[in-house]
């Protein structure tokens, strides 16, 4: 039962463009969203959360957007540069007291071309 | 600096035999948590810890044991019950709910 999904194993985009990696939820309880990029052999390193009372949150090049009613977060990166590429997880939890239970999805391999 | 350091980075294990991944932490983190993640897979939750000398089993415990003696250290065992232990260890520590876990470089464990 993935409670977290990302549909998209890969995708590749042009430097200089904007990358859109999304991520869809079942679990109505979720109240708290983080995505996470990683690079091979490395632990993940955090990007960017939202709260489910925010329907958008911007940080730089990086803007995660929440859409509570299709159950679905989307990340958009503007501009790509090469360094971006990694594999990128989207993660939800429902706030366990004193500790945070992710469920993470898949991931999704991020190509930017030069 | 502050972070959270895994050792040893690549593991090998024989059949039969149990094996302990060490993590620790200079954070100040209450919590603690042990992921693995398997090709094509997400992270998976094997054990967490919200405070010293208390743990909860998460989604893939089977196999698996841990201990929290102290706040800064949470090691993981994988026991010779464990079917599939081959894969990549993923520690990680959180200040509290709603803030971001940080993650330590894993752990690789491959068997001989």
């Amino acid at each position: 039962d993935q409670q977290v999904k990302q549909n998209s194993p890969s995708l590749s985009v042009q430097e200089g463009r904007i990358s859109i990696l999304n991520c869809d939820y079942t679990n109505s309880m979720f109240d708290y969203f983080l995505w996470y990029k990683k690079y091979p052999a490395e632990g993940p390193t955090f990007l960017i959360s939202i709260s489910s009372i925010k329907d958008k949150n911007e940080d730089g090049r990086f803007t995660v957007f929440l859409n509570k009613s299709a159950k679905h977060l989307s990340l958009h990166i503007v501009p790509s540069q090469p360094g971006d590429s990694a594999v990128y997880f989207c993660a939800a939890s429902a706030g366990v007291q004193g500790a945070q239970k992710l469920v993470f999805g898949q991931g999704t391999r991020l190509t930017i071309n030069p | 600096d502050g972070g959270i350091t895994q050792s040893p980075k690549y593991l090998f294990r024989k059949e039969g035999q149990n094996v302990t991944l060490s993590c620790e932490q200079n954070l100040n983190h209450d919590a603690m948590y042990w992921y693995r993640q398997d090709p094509g897979q997400g992270l998976r939750l094997i054990y967490y810890s919200q405070i010293v000398n208390d743990f909860q089993k998460g989604d893939i415990a089977e196999g698996y044991s841990v201990s929290r003696e102290k706040k800064e250290s949470f090691p993981l065992t994988v026991t010779s019950a464990q079917k599939n232990p081959t894969a990549f260890y993923l520690c990680a520590s959180s200040y509290r709910v709603n803030q971001p876990q940080h993650f330590g470089d894993g752990t690789r464990l491959s068997i001989l």
